[in-house]
């Protein structure tokens, strides 16, 4: 299977726990994203990396979340002392660019991603 | 600020009918606007992608334009079919590599 894959694909934890989600991109993709979903709405961007560097990252992402890219390949992306808020649906999606301009940003290809409860 | 919105938030049509999805974005200056579906609980699977130069792309039954000048987008599906059941995602991809979503239409074809 050569598409995005994310592990868990759900997780059940308890208020003030911690959890750490992993996505592995289709391997000759450079761009990793990370994006939530909560019921009803469309998905949110949350960060995203080019090759190991973290370009940017949005004001949703709080102190609690932080995501790492360490080699280039696969990410995780961990949420400390979770919140019932957090509850969500975290996808992760990759792509290939050429520049880091948007102009040549290819389709981005979306995991099936993590459905996470917070209890 | 960016917004997209998709009208209607839902959508019940019968089998075999043509039906039209449409998006709206408030800056036009966007790349791209892709199109998703999205079935429950799932992720999303991508159905076409117009670039900022192109005004439209078809793909079997479905057919998508872009209006950048107006802010619109129009998903087109000919021929609906239960199979079609699904949350269809509209997202414009800005200038600063970022996508925005829209909240989707939810679209449901009666057998």
């Amino acid at each position: 299977d050569t598409g995005v894959s994310q592990n868990p694909r759900h997780k059940i934890t308890k208020r003030g726990q911690n959890v750490t989600f992993r996505c592995d991109p289709i391997s000759e993709h450079n761009r990793l994203y990370w994006y939530r979903q909560t019921l009803g709405q469309g998905p949110e961007f949350l960060t995203y990396f080019q090759n190991e560097a973290q370009l940017e990252k949005s004001r949703l992402l709080s102190d609690r979340f932080s995501a790492e890219r360490p080699k280039g390949s696969f990410s995780t992306l961990e949420i400390q002392r979770t919140e019932q808020g957090d509850s969500a649906m975290y996808l992760c999606a990759s792509s290939f660019s050429r520049t880091t301009g948007s102009a040549f940003t290819e389709t981005q290809y979306f995991g099936p991603g993590t459905r996470l409860l917070v209890l | 600020k960016q917004e997209v919105t998709q009208i209607p938030a839902a959508l019940s049509v019968p089998e075999g009918e043509n039906l039209v999805l449409n998006c709206s974005f408030t800056d036009s200056a966007i790349y791209n606007l892709q199109w998703f579906r999205q079935d429950p609980g799932k992720g999303l699977t991508s159905l076409l992608l117009i670039q900022s130069s192109q005004r439209e792309q078809t793909s079997g039954r479905l057919n998508a334009s872009l209006d950048k000048s107006s802010g619109r987008s129009t998903l087109y599906i000919a021929a609906s079919q239960p199979g079609d059941s699904a949350t269809y995602l509209c997202a414009a991809y800005l200038r600063d590599d970022k996508i925005i979503f829209g909240k989707g239409t939810r679209l449901h074809i009666l057998p």
